[in-house]
């Protein structure tokens, strides 16, 4: 299975500001999957990214908020925009190595103050 | 498109009792379902999926659980409870195993010694 490499693991904000989160793969998938977990809460598909075309968001979620890139088959970063207390959560990054094989990365651990 | 109910967002079981945590999903086509568990501060962890074949598969740490077609059920047992049990479970669905993974709201599992 992919194995997967996300940063920052965590990191402390000002509110206001904007974080750019990355995730590098060690192999080459069509599709990488950003998903939000806040405090206490399941994980919420924020956007699907596939490589060379814009990602496509759920319901909820808006590209000028959460911008997103996929710059080739191994790399993806999410980008919280103007950030707010209320966007303090664990964001992950996921892919599939084949039929029902999701790989996640280890989660950014986002904190807005 | 795909969802997730998971009854009961808490539940309590006696160390050695049989655990059981409820899944129904829904799908437009036969699914992709897996079960995950979140110890606190800690990343997701794959306890055991249902591509194809077999409708009852088994996991790490005793796990198992059992793809109902009819019921669009998929409840995770262990028959024997522990201490090291305690933590967040979540059930999720894909269509296509290829495609988004979308996750239940999550059941707390206590143990009471």
């Amino acid at each position: 299975s992919a194995v997967i490499s996300q940063k920052p693991s965590r990191d402390i904000c000002q509110r206001g500001t904007s974080l750019t989160i990355q995730c590098q793969v060690d192999s080459q998938v069509t599709m990488m999957f950003w998903y939000r977990q806040q405090p206490g809460q399941s994980l919420t598909l924020i956007a699907t990214a596939n490589q060379g075309s814009e990602a496509t968001y759920e319901s909820g979620f808006v590209i000028d908020k959460f911008p997103i890139s996929r710059p080739n088959l191994t790399f993806s970063t999410l980008t919280v925009s103007n950030m707010s207390p209320e966007d303090s959560s664990i964001y992950l990054c996921s892919v599939t190595g084949g039929p029902g094989g999701y790989t996640f990365g280890s989660g950014t651990r986002l904190t807005v103050v | 498109a795909q969802s997730v109910t998971q009854l009961g967002s808490h539940v309590s079981v006696s160390e050695g009792a049989l655990v059981l945590l409820r899944c129904n999903y829904s799908s437009s086509v036969p699914p992709y379902l897996f079960w995950y568990v979140q110890y606190p501060n800690q990343g997701l962890q794959l306890l055991l999926k249902y591509t194809t074949g077999a409708t009852l598969v088994k996991g790490i740490n005793g796990f198992e659980a059992e793809f109902k077609k009819s019921e669009t059920s998929f409840h995770l047992t262990k028959p024997s409870a522990h201490m090291s049990d305690a933590a967040e479970y979540f059930c999720a669905v894909s269509d296509t195993g290829d495609d988004k993974i979308i996750f239940g709201k999550g059941t707390r599992l206590h143990i009471l010694p």
